[in-house]
């Protein structure tokens, strides 16, 4: 399995409130992801990263900001929380582009 | 049209049986397909990677894929319990790194 974490795991937060997501790889993958999965739509891109302070939108980036200081972490921020965005939250690394994208283990977000 | 369609399921299969699961993408530029499987509250995990025509063969696994028309499937040979989870098909497009997901099929096999 690919090294990558993600903090918090869970977390609860208000309507308004700005929130910071963190992916944390060990395997010097050049890619970077940030998806959100939601019933019924799947797994939607919100922005990826190609290198250091290299990021790019998906197709569902409205309201999400990224920044990618060091190859190893690439951390998603809710500006002000909105209750659609409660999702599950997946972070992904690739090697190279048509490689093997490896997921972390998800941060299931709550915005009340 | 949407990019990747798989049928949602559920696909419900004896244990033992073989188990088809069926994706046709949009996009004739792509080049990497990829299954995923996702058990309920975990992360997706890789089951089969394919790039060229035909078949892969991974024990009990077998990708098919066929560019020309767009399609590529995974059956799943002895089925057991324990591959009752939400398959995923993912389509790498061209020279972009990122992969655009199907909805997934929520698969059950049935002891």
């Amino acid at each position: 399995d690919a090294g990558i974490t993600q903090s918090p795991r869970h977390k609860v937060t208000e309507t308004g409130t700005p929130v910071t997501l963190r992916c944390h790889q060990t395997e010097n993958h050049r890619y970077m992801y940030w998806y959100r999965q939601d019933p019924g739509h799947g797994l939607r891109l919100i922005h990826y990263s190609y290198g250091v302070k290299d990021t790019d939108k998906g197709e569902v980036s409205d309201g999400y900001s990224v920044s990618r200081s060091k190859t190893e972490d690439f951390l998603l921020t809710l500006e002000s929380a909105t209750s659609s965005q409660t999702s599950v939250y997946f972070c992904a690394s690739q090697q190279g582009a048509g490689n093997t994208i490896y997921f972390g283990e998800g941060s299931w977000l709550t915005v009340v | 049209q949407k990019e990747v369609e798989q049928n949602s399921g559920p696909l419900s299969v004896p244990e033992g049986a073989i188990a088809s699961l069926n994706c046709t993408y949009s996009d004739r530029v792509s080049q990497s397909f990829f299954w995923y499987r996702q058990y309920s509250g975990k992360s997706p995990e890789l089951i089969m990677s394919i790039y060229s025509n035909g078949d892969k063969e991974d024990g009990r696994f077998t990708a098919q894929l066929n560019k020309a028309s767009q399609y590529v499937s995974l059956l799943i040979r002895d089925s057991q319990p324990s591959d009752s989870a939400t398959y995923l098909c993912a389509v790498n497009r061209g020279s972009q790194g990122n992969l655009i997901f199907g909805k997934g099929t929520k698969l059950s096999v049935k002891p």
